[in-house]
């Protein structure tokens, strides 16, 4: 119940490409929705979060999208850079504010 | 923005010895601390939980006598690891919460044992 199950794996997109990451949960009591990225020998960086009272939230290239009654959100990268290759980590939180991550999704961006 | 500052990035230590890696929230209140112990290619595993002033809540799986966590102050939490072995050597991740509700991550500490 307190998995976070993340697709694919591994990404690889051309530059200017959409880059998007699934993840789906199965706690309902799950109520924060976070989206980190992470560079080699690096800490995770939060890139953008939801709650599960709206259904999409931008920010930048960065578009979260989320869809309560089926139990999934979503990272869709815009105008994917050479830059954003990283691994990219799903995550989700409930009320005593333990995180729970997905497995990861290595994206490398061709130039 | 919130930030946390974690301290040594890197460190080589001996079998045997003990390895104290600090996490410190910078300009904030840090109520909650995380540690995450994070394999290469691999995803965070939840070590322990610190609230300020108390006992750490450690995941199953996790020796707290080997990892000691101290959370004396609201800006400042503590994991030793005690007897280090090779196998002991990971990459480290600190994370703090305060009132807000949102994590930060500290820049991780990278545990040779040798």
């Amino acid at each position: 119940q307190q998995q976070v199950k993340q697709s694919p794996q591994s990404l690889i997109v051309q530059k200017g490409g959409i880059s998007i990451i699934n993840c789906a949960y199965e706690n309902t009591a799950f109520d924060y929705f976070p989206w980190y990225q992470q560079f080699p020998g690096k800490g995770p960086a939060l890139l953008i979060a939801i709650r599960p009272d709206v259904s999409e939230k931008k920010e930048g290239r960065f578009t979260i999208s989320f869809n309560k009654s089926a139990k999934q959100f979503s990272l869709h990268i815009m105008d994917s850079q050479p830059g954003d290759s990283a691994t990219y980590f799903c995550a989700a939180g409930g009320s005593n504010y333990k995180l729970t991550f997905g497995k990861g999704t290595l994206l490398t961006v061709n130039p | 923005g919130a930030v946390v500052s974690q301290h040594p990035s890197r460190v080589i230590c001996k079998s045997g010895t003990s390895v104290k890696i600090e996490c410190r929230s910078l300009d904030f209140q840090a109520t909650t601390m995380f540690w995450y112990r994070q394999f290469p290619k691999k995803s965070l595993m939840l070590m322990a939980t610190s609230n300020e002033g108390s006992k750490a809540t450690y995941e199953q799986g996790v020796e707290k006598d080997k990892f000691l966590i101290n959370h004396a102050s609201l800006t400042l939490s503590t994991l030793t690891v005690t007897s280090a072995h090779p196998e002991d050597s990971s990459f480290y991740i600190c994370s703090a919460t305060g009132t807000s509700y949102g994590y930060t991550f500290g820049s991780g500490t990278r545990l040779t044992v040798v």
